[in-house]
């Protein structure tokens, strides 16, 4: 059974840091991993998407990477702003047509 | 807007009592999917279609039933509500290979079960 983990679980960063968020799943078969973003009360924005073939995606201050062999993927935001304050979570799919999420991590960027 | 919608955004039951949400998506998609979301749990799948006429269980399928007569639509059906089925639901739309498929979330429907 596919296991999704996200770690840290809650950061906090002051405006203009990079930083860089992890996850890692246990059956390295998969078709693809996906990176969403959910502001609070709110539903998921996808962000980027990374085929098994891929090593890495971007988009504007976005880049995520996939090491599928190792089983992990990262999220790396650039030049941090209060406004991407959210949870991000990041989602795998492996067999069949179904998504394996992990738990997500709370970010907050301080002004 | 192109997208998938889900209605309605809020619910309140009383334990026993019957719903249904309603997800469409008009992108044409073939795969659709159902997820709960419940703190420190993250997002479970509960039912997922193929396309239209074919359906099956994902992860926690207990307590609802789903049918797909259509391609746009996915309803939802809650028989006998449980204060346990207090989450919020979203669904969710995907086409295309594999290999790049991605998927497209609804909003959301958030029900309280009292």
């Amino acid at each position: 059974k596919q296991e999704v983990t996200q770690i840290p679980a809650a950061l906090s960063v002051p405006e203009g840091e990079n930083l860089v968020l992890n996850c890692s799943f246990t059956d390295s078969a998969i078709y693809n991993l996906q990176w969403f973003r959910q502001d609070p009360g709110k539903g998921l924005t996808s962000l980027l998407l990374i085929q098994s073939s891929q090593r890495e995606q971007t988009s504007g201050r976005l880049n995520a990477s996939l090491d599928k062999s190792s089983g992990r993927s990262t999220l790396y935001i650039a030049a941090s702003q209060p406004g991407d304050s959210a949870t991000y979570l990041c989602a795998v799919r492996s067999s069949g047509d179904k998504l394996t999420f992990g738990t997500g991590t709370r970010l907050a960027v301080r002004p | 807007n192109a997208g998938v919608t889900q209605t309605p955004k809020f619910q309140v039951l009383k334990t026993g009592q019957s719903m249904t949400l309603q997800c469409a998506q008009d992108m044409n998609h073939e795969y659709m999917s159902w997820y709960r979301q419940d703190p420190g749990m993250g997002l479970r799948l509960i039912h997922y279609s193929v396309g239209a006429g074919i359906t099956d269980q994902g992860e926690v399928p207990n307590g609802y039933n789903v049918s797909r007569s259509t391609t746009e639509d996915f309803p939802l059906r809650l028989l006998s509500a449980a204060p346990s089925q207090t989450s919020v639901y979203f669904c969710a739309s995907s086409t295309g290979d594999s290999r790049v498929r991605g998927y497209t979330f609804g909003s959301g429907t958030r029900l309280t079960v009292v």
